[in-house]
């Protein structure tokens, strides 16, 4: 079984559509993010948590809200989904003590 | 401000040829730099990462990659490339914070030509 899966892998919603994207790990890891990819310009973050209780804006956290429910789930909202929110959406996760980060397969958001 | 730059949108290699990916960065600091792959539909794989030590790294699947300070670079290389090595890949830096946050490049897609 994967480590971090990602529920849902594909998504299409109107504008203005509330849309929650859940990302859950059995790595045992502490810290978790939220990342967005558009084509030729990467990975951005959205936002990152450390644990149940502290979670921290990343550079690109407007429009979106995040919920840590327990240490393996972390999940990702779109109040009002606007169609520059289409993208390619990843959750990672990473230890406290090591530096690479682990991804899920990726949902791909589509807003019309 | 910390950043990653691949030059390259793409690079085209024939099979059994030698590739290079290259990336650059700029930090403050020592670097902490790493190298992820992503196939079609899938998520990203790590590849390999520098955090001190030995300027040349090796990595999964036959990679490598070798810092250089001077040239504040860290360019993913293989002997000898696969047709099954064709992806997007990613090259990312940590952020200076304790974070853990990874700063990305903007991606090079690898074609390895049979």
């Amino acid at each position: 079984d994967a480590d971090v899966t990602q529920t849902p892998r594909n998504r299409i919603t109107k504008t203005g559509k509330r849309i929650m994207l859940e990302c859950s790990q059995t790595k045992g890891h502490d810290r978790m993010y939220w990342y967005r990819q558009d084509p030729g310009l990467g990975l951005r973050l959205i936002y990152y948590s450390f644990d149940v209780k502290d979670i921290n804006k990343g550079e690109i956290s407007d429009g979106y809200s995040v919920s840590r429910q327990a240490q393996a789930k972390f999940s990702l909202s779109l109040e009002s989904a606007i169609p520059n929110q289409t993208a390619l959406y990843f959750c990672a996760t990473s230890g406290t003590s090591s530096y690479e980060q682990y991804f899920g397969p990726g949902t791909r958001l589509t807003v019309t | 401000a910390q950043s990653v730059a691949q030059p390259e949108d793409q690079v085209n290699v024939a099979e059994g040829n030698p590739l290079t990916v290259k990336c650059t960065y700029s930090v403050s600091g020592n670097p902490y730099l790493f190298w992820y792959v992503q196939y079609p539909n899938r998520g990203l794989q790590f590849l390999l990462k520098y955090i001190t030590g030995d300027n040349l790294v090796k990595g999964s699947y036959g990679f490598e990659a070798e810092f250089n300070k001077s040239q504040t670079s860290f360019h993913l290389k293989k002997p000898s490339a696969l047709v099954s090595d064709s992806a997007l890949y990613f090259c990312a830096v940590r952020g200076l914070s304790n974070t853990g946050k990874l700063i990305f490049g903007q991606g090079t897609t690898l074609q390895v030509k049979p």
